[in-house]
């Protein structure tokens, strides 16, 4: 059974970091591109970013270019965010999707940020 | 103007159909990729429905029923999700999306109420 769990939300001020985990299980983790989709609370969803297989071609939404950091780590099977310098418009549950030759077909629970001070 | 548009909601009976269209900007194609259907329930996340790229290449995601299906109005760029014999479990925000410029573009979703 897929498996995809996030982790790391929390409540931060404008300006903050913070760095979002997603712990993979029951497929290989190591083959697949692996993607961060936001939702802000009431709103639509929002693709983040994404991450080829072997970590070396990652794309960014213009909203979070320069500021957030997709990565992966192979070995531990989890995909992690680093968000850096957040804004309040940047509030919102953030899922992590396992991206089957572009269908996101496997999404996690979801985790909480949200930006305010 | 959005690159996808999708109605803000809808309405239908048990047993009916419904059609949810997601509209492409003027100027721009779902290309080889073609348009991804999400479904949403309230405080669940979104499920894979399913992948159109023409009447004979789409992909459901695992586990969704036949009653889900796919289509296009070419005339008007847009891109259907036809969902047949509504279940009050259909009761759901539907989201597009497409690939555009190296990025995934989500339409702004569809509540579908069955009533």
């Amino acid at each position: 059974e897929v498996q995809l769990v996030e982790s790391g939300g929390n409540l931060v001020q404008p300006g903050g970091s913070l760095r979002l985990s997603c712990a993979a299980s029951g497929f290989t983790f190591s083959t697949s591109w692996m993607a961060w989709v936001r939702q802000a609370p009431g709103k639509g969803l929002d693709w983040v970013a994404n991450i080829r297989q072997d970590g070396g071609d990652k794309g960014y939404a213009n909203s979070v270019k320069g500021r957030f950091t997709i990565s992966r780590d192979n070995a531990k099977n989890s995909l992690f965010l680093q968000m850096n310098n957040l804004r309040v418009e940047d509030t919102a549950v953030y899922y992590c999707a396992k991206d089957s030759s572009g269908s996101l077909d496997y999404w996690g629970q979801g985790t909480l940020v949200t930006v305010s001070s | 103007q959005a690159v996808l548009t999708q109605p803000s909601s809808l309405s239908a009976s048990p047993g009916a159909s419904a059609s949810l269209t997601c509209t492409l900007r003027s100027g721009i194609s779902a290309g080889t990729f073609g348009i991804y259907w999400y479904q949403q329930k309230p405080g669940s996340p979104p499920q894979f429905l399913l992948r159109y790229i023409s009447d004979s290449n789409y992909q459901r995601g695992s586990g969704v029923p036949s009653r889900f299906s796919g289509s296009e109005d070419a005339s008007a760029n847009a891109g259907i999700l036809f969902i047949s014999g509504l279940q009050s479990e259909d009761e759901a925000d539907y989201y597009c999306s497409i690939w555009q410029s190296a990025t995934w573009v989500f339409g702004g979703g569809t509540k579908l109420t069955v009533l």
